[in-house]
This record gives C-alpha cells, sequence and structure tokens, in this order.
C-alpha cells in the first residue's frame, strides 16, 4: 500500500511570497488533515477535510491560509503572504474512519519543511 | 481548550537504562494515542489505549492509561540507539479530534 504522498519536501521563501503544498492520501481514505509543526512541539491541526468537505478549520489562519480538496481525493495548502512565523513542517495525514467515535488511525506524508526567510 | 503535557522535554540516556514518559492532560480523553518521529519523517502510530487502567507491551515499550483516561505514561525498557526520536501522546477527543502534546525528544547514546 502507497502511503501518503507530500511536495515539495523542501521550500524556502522570502516574507510575503505565496507557496502551494500538495498532497495524496492513501486511496480510499476519506478523511485527510494538514497539520502544523512547529520546531519543537507538536503537531497542530489546521483543516480536516471528509471527502471534499471541511469538518474542522478552526485553527487555520484564513486570511493567510487556505486549503482544499476538490474532487475528495489530493489537497492543496496555500499560504499567502507568508510571515516569519509560518516556518514550520506541514505535515498531511489521512485516515479510513470518520472519526465520529472511537480512536482514528492516522498515517502521515513525511512532510513539507517551509522555510521563511 | 483540551492540552496534553508531556514530561519530560528532553531526555538523553545510555543504552541500556530505562526510562518514563508522561502525558497529562486536565480532560477526559475517549483514547490516547502514542506516535514516534523520527528527523525528516511524519509520525508512526506506536500503540492506541481505550480503556482507563489499560496496559499495552510492544516488545521493550510498556503503554499504560489512567484510570480516569486523562494520562498516559510510556517505559521504555533497556533503551536502545535505534529508540532514538521524538515520541509524542495524542488524546482523541470524543468527537475524534486528535490534540497533541508536545512531544518528547529522546537521544539514546551507545
Amino acid at each position: 500500500e502507497a502511503g501518503v504522498a507530500q511536495s515539495p519536501r523542501y521550500k524556502i521563501i522570502e516574507k510575503r511570497q505565496s507557496v502551494a503544498f500538495w498532497c495524496n492520501p492513501i486511496s480510499g481514505h476519506a478523511t485527510l488533515y494538514w497539520y502544523q509543526q512547529i520546531l519543537g512541539q507538536g503537531p497542530k491541526l489546521l483543516i480536516q477535510f471528509q471527502n471534499n468537505g471541511v469538518v474542522d478549520d478552526s485553527q487555520l489562519p484564513k486570511d493567510r491560509f487556505s486549503a482544499e480538496r476538490l474532487k475528495g481525493v489530493d489537497s492543496t495548502l496555500k499560504i499567502q503572504p507568508a510571515k516569519l512565523e509560518d516556518s514550520a513542517v506541514y505535515l498531511c495525514a489521512s485516515s479510513p474512519r470518520t472519526g465520529l467515535s472511537g480512536a482514528n488511525v492516522l498515517t502521515f506524508g513525511a512532510g513539507s519543511r517551509l522555510t521563511v526567510l | 481548550t483540551q492540552l496534553l503535557e508531556q514530561s519530560p522535554q528532553f531526555l538523553s540516556i545510555q543504552e541500556g537504562e530505562n526510562l518514563t514518559v508522561y502525558c497529562n492532560s486536565s480532560s477526559v480523553f475517549s483514547s490516547l494515542q502514542w506516535y514516534r518521529q523520527e528527523p525528516g519523517e511524519g509520525p508512526v502510530l506506536l500503540v492506541t489505549v481505550v480503556t482507563g487502567g489499560e496496559v499495552k507491551k510492544l516488545k521493550r515499550l510498556t503503554f499504560q492509561f489512567g484510570d480516569a483516561r486523562k494520562d498516559s505514561s510510556l517505559h521504555i525498557t533497556a533503551a536502545q540507539p535505534g529508540d532514538t526520536g521524538l515520541y509524542l501522546c495524542a488524546g482523541v477527543s470524543q468527537g475524534g479530534k486528535l490534540i497533541f502534546g508536545q512531544g518528547t525528544e529522546l537521544s539514546v547514546k551507545p
């Protein structure tokens, strides 16, 4: 079974520029997550999709971050304009469970490391 | 807001030593998960504990869920250099949301 694919693995940009990250989840997984992991911290959920609908985006800074999962498969996370504090690893994860009850089993991608100068 | 506090944040030990990592919260979780993350990789699920007081063993790793389902511990016996990594606990809320602790960075020196 192929894992969660993410690209690019590394990106360096200057503040106020824009950047986009792409994620292809495990085939058949209905739920897709984007997490932000700042160095020295645990992952923080940015947005959760169930198929192509948003389940939770309460911690997404909507003035600069946007995400879409148009066909319920792969997803794109965009940051525009980037700030210095956006430097982090952006992790994508997918799960076959709806998450409404019981424990989710998430499979994470390797992440996209963003450095904002 | 549900928060998970992990301790210690950093741990550097010699090969063969034992260690315990703690994960504490004031909130009750429906279950709790432990992940291990290596540099440049995403977290990988080690175990899920569901029942208060539950103990699960994975080779040299022992995981325990507190009776009140607010805290958990991870004990490693006879640590090896291959155990080096970031250990993350994650509480699963009633709504299925995963809340991660800040992680414990473990370094096992040969």
